[in-house]
């Protein structure tokens, strides 16, 4: 049974627009999400995470928002470029334990 | 800059081989894990180790096994490769109090026919 689940497979956006990744999660003990990028033939790299005390993360074009009462959160790009084509990894679970990695959403930004 | 290498990128094996996959981190993390990634799936936790010698099953481990002897080194074995283990297997380091954070190795394509 996935904790944590990406329904969107794929997504396309223009460069220059916004990007926006949803992930969902089942269990209300998870107190921290990350999100990870993978480019092909490299292993996944850590982009950008959230406690559940916040409700928003910001770094640079990246920015994560957390909706506790909906279990969701959302990786948001803005603007996108191209080298932001990736697979992008949601991950969850509770500080300092293991996490449990959504099935991934390929985001292609077209020039 | 952090270093997690994985032994193969590619490896073909026939069913009923014992395989190893070797993963090797630069970092001194005390906890290293080993994943498989599958299409609709995501990464999926086989198991994971918080220290030499110290190995805790995850969310898939049934027909594997893992051996740490040294810090840097896990391992990842399958006593007799199904076909059902055709993945991609990912290794990961991460620091004795941010779990969370992880370093992940290229990644190991498996194929077993």
């Amino acid at each position: 049974d996935q904790q944590v689940k990406q329904n969107s497979p794929s997504l396309s956006v223009q460069e220059g627009r916004i990007s926006i990744l949803n992930c969902d999660y089942t269990n209300s003990m998870f107190d921290y999400f990350l999100w990870y990028k993978k480019y092909p033939a490299e292993g996944p790299t850590f982009l950008i995470s959230i406690s559940s005390i916040k409700d928003k993360n910001e770094d640079g074009r990246f920015t994560v928002f957390l909706n506790k009462s909906a279990k969701h959160l959302s990786l948001h790009i803005v603007p996108s470029q191209p080298g932001d084509s990736a697979v992008y990894f949601c991950a969850a679970g509770v500080r300092n334990n293991d996490m449990r990695f959504g099935a991934g959403t390929r985001l292609t930004v077209k020039p | 800059d952090v270093k997690v290498t994985q032994s193969s990128r590619y490896l073909v094996k026939r069913t009923g081989e014992k395989v190893f996959l070797e993963c090797v981190q630069d970092m001194d993390h005390e906890n290293m894990f080993w994943y498989r990634q599958d299409p609709g799936l995501g990464l999926r936790l086989i198991y994971f180790s918080y220290d030499v010698k110290m190995k805790e099953k995850g969310d898939i481990p049934e027909g594997y096994s893992v051996s740490r002897e040294k810090k840097e080194r896990f391992s990842l074995i399958l006593e007799s490769a199904s076909t059902n283990q055709t993945s991609m297997y990912l290794c990961a380091g991460a620091r004795g109090g941010l779990r969370e954070t992880q370093y992940f190795g290229p990644g190991t394509r498996l194929l077993v026919l």
